[in-house]
């Protein structure tokens, strides 16, 4: 079967770094998307990986190796509005999205 | 621009009755997706239309349905209501068919209550 797994729930302060896990186990791959979302809204788009290594924008980095099945999503100078839960999702050999179960990130000051 | 809309926002209904459940994705989008999100399950797929065809589906049973007009609207229909379809239901527009990379924008979302 497929599964992206990614860890339930997350706590960090105010100011720091934090490393979000996913990893993958899906039938083919064509793209790791990662989203946020605040609680009580919509999804929003973060960031794209299909080729393996690390893409950055602005404090939000995205790390993708298709060998491991796993990428992270690393936010930097952490602030109050991070606080929400951040998916991670894969794109199969049908080109359909799988999605993990999201982390909730909470920021403490 | 405008985004996507999802109409109604709350929706309560009882075990066995039908819902009807729609979408108006972003001018020029002609791609919708439907998930179903519940706490600690994650975003589902239920389908994706692409002009007025459905293009893929994901896991649910036939109770769950769909259409897509010619202006590109969307709407999702779930019929004998089950207390387990209790949930978000997200309607997500893109360029075109998700046969590629395209950003996904995602609608405010029908909360479903079952009871």
């Amino acid at each position: 079967g497929q599964n992206i797994d990614q860890p339930t729930e997350m706590t960090a302060t105010e100011g720091a770094i934090v490393q979000i896990n996913c990893t993958y186990q899906t039938s083919g791959f064509n793209g790791l998307f990662w989203y946020q979302q605040h609680a009580g809204e919509a999804p929003t788009f973060l960031s794209y990986n299909v080729l393996d290594g690390l893409e950055e924008k602005g404090r939000f980095s995205s790390f993708l190796s298709r060998s491991k099945g796993y990428s992270y999503l690393l936010l930097k100078e952490l602030q109050m509005k991070d606080s929400a839960s951040y998916l991670c999702a894969v794109m199969d050999s049908n080109y359909q999205l799988i999605w993990g179960a999201g982390t909730k990130l909470i920021i403490k000051p | 621009k405008a985004g996507v809309t999802q109409t109604p926002r709350y929706l309560i209904k009882t075990r066995g009755q039908q819902v009807t459940l729609s979408c108006s994705p972003i001018s020029g989008h002609r791609s919708v997706s439907w998930y179903q999100q519940t706490p600690g399950q994650g975003l589902q797929f239920l389908f994706e239309y692409f002009s007025e065809t459905q293009r893929n589906k994901g896991n649910f049973p036939g109770r769950f349905s769909g259409r897509q007009f010619s202006n590109s609207r969307s709407e999702m229909n779930v019929s004998t209501l089950e207390l387990g379809d209790s949930a978000l239901y997200l309607c997500a527009s893109s360029l075109s068919s998700v046969y590629s990379y395209n950003e996904q924008f995602f609608g405010p979302g029908t909360r479903l209550t079952v009871l």
